[in-house]
Formats: C-alpha cells, sequence, structure tokens
C-alpha cells in the first residue's frame, strides 16, 4: 500500500526566505506527482504535475523534483511572501492497477511565512 | 471554464437524514473523484469514475454512501442515513486521463456538519 510522508509538518519562515518542502512515498512505481495548495477553508489548487519521466517542474517561483528511484520530491519555493501561507500538499498516483488517477496524498506542510 | 462546481457549499443536518452532495466536473474531462477531509485522516479517496463508470469504491466506508455519475456532466455522492462521524469536508475532483498526464482539479468542497 503507498504511503505519502511530508516533512516537516508546520513550517514557519520570515519573509524573503528561500525553502523546501519535502515528500517521500514509499511504493517508487509512481505515474506522476502533484502538488497542491490549500488555502483555510478552501479547495485544493494545483501548482505542479511532474510525470514519472520527469525530475522536475517549474512554474514561477516554485520548482518541484522527482527522484522516482528513492521515493522522494521536493517543492522549492523561492523569494517567500506572506501570501505563500498555506497548507502544502503532495499526492502520487500509482503506476499499479488502473491508471486512472488514483491519488493517495501527504498529510501536508503547514506554510507560515511573516512579514 | 468555471472549474469544478459542487453544491451545497455547506450542510448541516440531523443524524438520520439523508444529504445529498452534487458535483459538475469540467466539461471534456473524463474522470470524477469524491473525497472526503477530516482533521483526523486528511484527505482520504472515497470513489472515483472513469468515462461515468465506477473503476474504485474501496474507500467508501459503509453502505450508507452511495455515488454515482449518470451522465459526464453530473455526479451525486448520497449518505443515508447520516451520522455525526460523517461530519468533514467533501471534495470532487476531476481530470482527463491520457497516459501519464492525470492532474486533477478541485471543486471548493462541500462542508457537513451532521448534528
Amino acid at each position: 500500500k503507498q504511503e505519502v510522508t511530508q516533512i516537516p509538518a508546520a513550517l514557519s519562515v520570515p519573509e524573503g526566505e528561500n525553502l523546501v518542502l519535502n515528500c517521500s512515498f514509499t511504493d517508487s512505481a509512481i505515474y506522476n506527482l502533484q502538488w497542491f495548495r490549500q488555502d483555510p477553508g478552501k479547495g485544493l489548487t494545483s501548482l505542479l504535475l511532474i510525470q514519472s519521466s520527469q525530475r522536475e517542474q517549474t512554474s514561477g517561483r516554485l520548482n518541484a523534483s522527482l527522484d522516482k528511484s528513492s521515493g522522494r520530491s521536493t517543492l522549492y519555493i523561492a523569494a517567500s511572501q506572506p501570501g505563500d501561507s498555506a497548507t502544502y500538499l503532495c499526492a502520487v498516483i500509482n503506476a499499479g492497477g488502473t491508471s486512472y488517477g488514483k491519488l493517495t496524498f501527504g498529510q501536508g506542510t503547514i506554510l507560515t511565512v511573516h512579514p | 471554464d468555471a472549474g469544478v462546481i459542487q453544491s451545497p457549499r455547506h450542510e448541516v443536518t440531523e443524524m438520520g437524514q439523508e444529504v445529498t452532495l452534487r458535483c459538475k466536473p469540467i466539461s471534456g474531462h473524463n474522470s470524477l473523484f469524491w473525497y472526503r477531509q477530516t482533521m483526523m485522516r486528511g484527505l482520504e479517496l472515497l470513489i472515483y469514475f472513469n468515462n461515468n463508470v465506477p473503476i474504485d469504491d474501496s474507500g467508501m466506508p459503509e453502505d450508507r454512501f452511495s455515488a454515482k455519475m449518470p451522465n459526464a456532466s453530473f455526479s451525486t455522492l448520497k449518505i443515508q442515513p447520516s451520522e455525526p462521524r460523517d461530519s468533514a469536508v467533501y471534495f470532487c475532483a476531476s481530470s482527463f486521463a491520457s497516459g501519464s498526464n492525470n492532474e486533477q482539479f478541485f471543486g471548493p468542497g462541500t462542508r457537513l456538519t451532521v448534528l
């Protein structure tokens, strides 16, 4: 059974810092990995999707990397801003069974960026 | 596109009552997912459909839960009878499943409170 772990559970940084969020998964046979952002009381916003054949994806100040063999992904946020404060969730889609996109989520990292 | 649409946004009901949650996926998407989010258990996949057919309902907690997708633009999740432990935020998500790019897009969620 796939298990996804995110470290740290919570992170508080001053504005302007570069930071790294970590995600690990137990079964390396995945189709892709997706990073989401969730604001309090809101739904999930997709940030980046990395296909299993890719090693990284970039969107603005965000960069996500994937090392499938070691079961790890990182989300790098450059020059953090208070508006980045949210819960960041990592999720993987297993390659076994159907390929229709069954996501397994980590518990998330709560990020607070203070001015 | 309006994104994934869910209704109602909030639902308060009494134990024993029937609850129906509704979802309209993004037009053109062929996969639809129902998730439940609680503080204790995080995000859990309940059921997902591909081309309107249920593919995996192993996450449905009990027979009190049922889901239907009568056509490509509408799905319901029903709880009958509801219990206080069903209180959670229920999310619907959709994707266009093609190869390894199964990026999922989430709706705003329905916050259910069962008294």
